[in-house]
């Protein structure tokens, strides 16, 4: 039982690249989020999805778009990397009602 | 949306029980509490949940009053693998979206 996978675990951009990261659960469930960690703190809220077909702003949604493309996979896009960008992406997913929820290891993006 | 306050960090040898307590004042009434423990380099993993009273699982104890505005984790005899950070989050469990991680308490197990 994987959990929740995330692809790369390490990339490096240059400011005003583009890339996606991948996310994929295999638990089964309807809810799924991104969060970024900067060093030293806390986890952010970047986008959600509460359920397959639908996606919501977090806290903080600027420089990003997601795509939930079936109940497995959520992705995160950065269309225009940027240098405050850099910072180690987490996805989780959790069943509706629960407030266990289950991440990945991280995938840690640094922007020249 | 109920904030948390707890320590910024902790200190503590291995073989001595730890208890972590987070403040949060403006607690709902449908509002759960929950932490998270998360070691250098991994997400977070959830480690218990409670509403009130006591709730006690393998892993630690957590402890509410009956008013609810605070709540303490309860570590039980750590080593140096419970080195981490710990979050205490409050909030509706369908609303999960709406939980806060905060900076948590970064926890120093000593030998």
């Amino acid at each position: 039982n994987a959990g929740v996978t995330q692809t790369p675990k390490f990339q490096v951009l240059k400011t005003g690249q583009s890339m996606t990261l991948q996310c994929a659960q295999d638990m089964n469930h309807n809810s799924m989020y991104w969060y970024r960690q900067d060093p030293g703190m806390g986890l952010r809220l970047i986008y959600y999805s509460a359920s397959e077909g639908t996606t919501d702003k977090g806290e903080v949604p600027n420089g990003y778009n997601v795509s939930r493309l079936n109940k497995r996979e959520f992705s995160l896009r950065l269309e225009s990397a940027a240098p405050s960008q850099t910072s180690v992406y987490f996805c989780a997913s959790r069943t509706p009602g629960d407030t266990e929820a289950f991440f990945g290891q991280g995938t840690r993006l640094t922007v020249v | 949306l109920a904030k948390t306050t707890q320590p910024i960090s902790m200190d503590s040898y291995e073989g001595q029980e730890v208890n972590i307590t987070c403040s949060h004042n403006n607690i709902a009434t449908n509002d759960y509490i929950t932490w998270y423990q998360q070691f250098p380099s991994q997400g977070p993993r959830f480690i218990i949940q409670g509403y009130k009273t006591k709730v006690t699982n393998e892993v630690a104890s957590l402890f509410i009053p009956a008013d609810r505005k605070s709540s303490t984790l309860s570590l039980p005899r750590v080593s140096l693998s419970d080195t981490a950070v710990y979050y205490c989050l409050v909030g509706e469990s369908y609303n999960f979206n709406k939980f806060y991680f905060g900076s948590g308490t970064k926890l120093n197990v000593k030998p």
